[in-house]
């Protein structure tokens, strides 16, 4: 069974710095992964999306990487902003079209 | 629609009735996803609909929990004689289901509480 562990569980930092979240991941056999973020009370948004082949992808200030061989993934968000502010669920596709396995979710606050 | 639309956003019933939740997809998209979010499973896929093929149900926690998709468009997550391990958010997405590896847009969700 797919195995997906987000580190940190929290984190809190001030408005600038720049930052990494981890997703690590047991079974190497995906199709792709996904970085969502969700604001309280609301659904997810996709952010960013890694086909299997692909080692990364950029969007603004976010960069995702992907490494199937380790079963890792990094979501770096650069110059953090207090908008920011939100859990990030990286998630994996491994049944094909769209049966998602999420991760634990990392709670990110971004303080001015 | 402008995006995918849930309701009720919040529910609170009774352990043992049954409830109904709704999901409108986004307009076009074939392919229509039912994901629960509770406090100790995170998000679990439930069921999945595309086009008019048979849906993927193997998410399905028990046989309480049915869901239909009328005319290829709206969606209904029926759980009956509910308990109070429902509880969760149960969150609708739908994509265009041309195939894998495509962005999912979510809904608010629906809040159910069983009390």
């Amino acid at each position: 069974k797919q195995e997906v562990t987000q580190i940190p569980a929290a984190l809190s930092v001030p408005e600038g710095e720049n930052l990494v979240l981890n997703c690590s991941f047991t079974d190497s056999a995906i199709y792709n992964l996904q970085w969502f973020r969700q604001d309280p009370g609301k659904g997810l948004t996709s952010l960013l999306l890694i086909q299997s082949s692909q080692r990364e992808q950029t969007s603004g200030r976010l960069n995702a990487s992907l490494d199937k061989s380790s079963g890792r993934s990094t979501l770096y968000i650069a110059a953090s902003q207090p908008g920011d502010s939100a859990t990030y669920l990286c998630a994996l596709e491994i049944g094909g079209f769209q049966k998602l396995v999420f991760g634990t979710g990392t709670r990110l606050l971004v303080s001015p | 629609g402008a995006g995918v639309s849930q309701s009720p956003s919040n529910k609170v019933t009774e352990k043992g009735k049954d409830v109904e939740l709704r999901c409108d997809p986004i307009s076009g998209h074939t392919a229509l996803y039912w994901y629960r979010q509770s406090l100790g499973q995170g998000l679990e896929f439930l069921i999945y609909f595309q086009g008019n093929s048979a849906p993927d149900k193997s998410g399905l926690p028990s046989d309480r929990f049915s869901a239909e998709r009328t005319g290829g468009s709206v969606s209904t997550l029926t759980i009956q004689r509910t308990q109070q391990e429902d509880s969760a958010v149960y969150l609708c997405a739908s994509s265009l289901g041309l195939g894998v590896s495509e962005k999912l847009f979510f809904g608010s969700g629906t809040q159910l509480s069983v009390l």
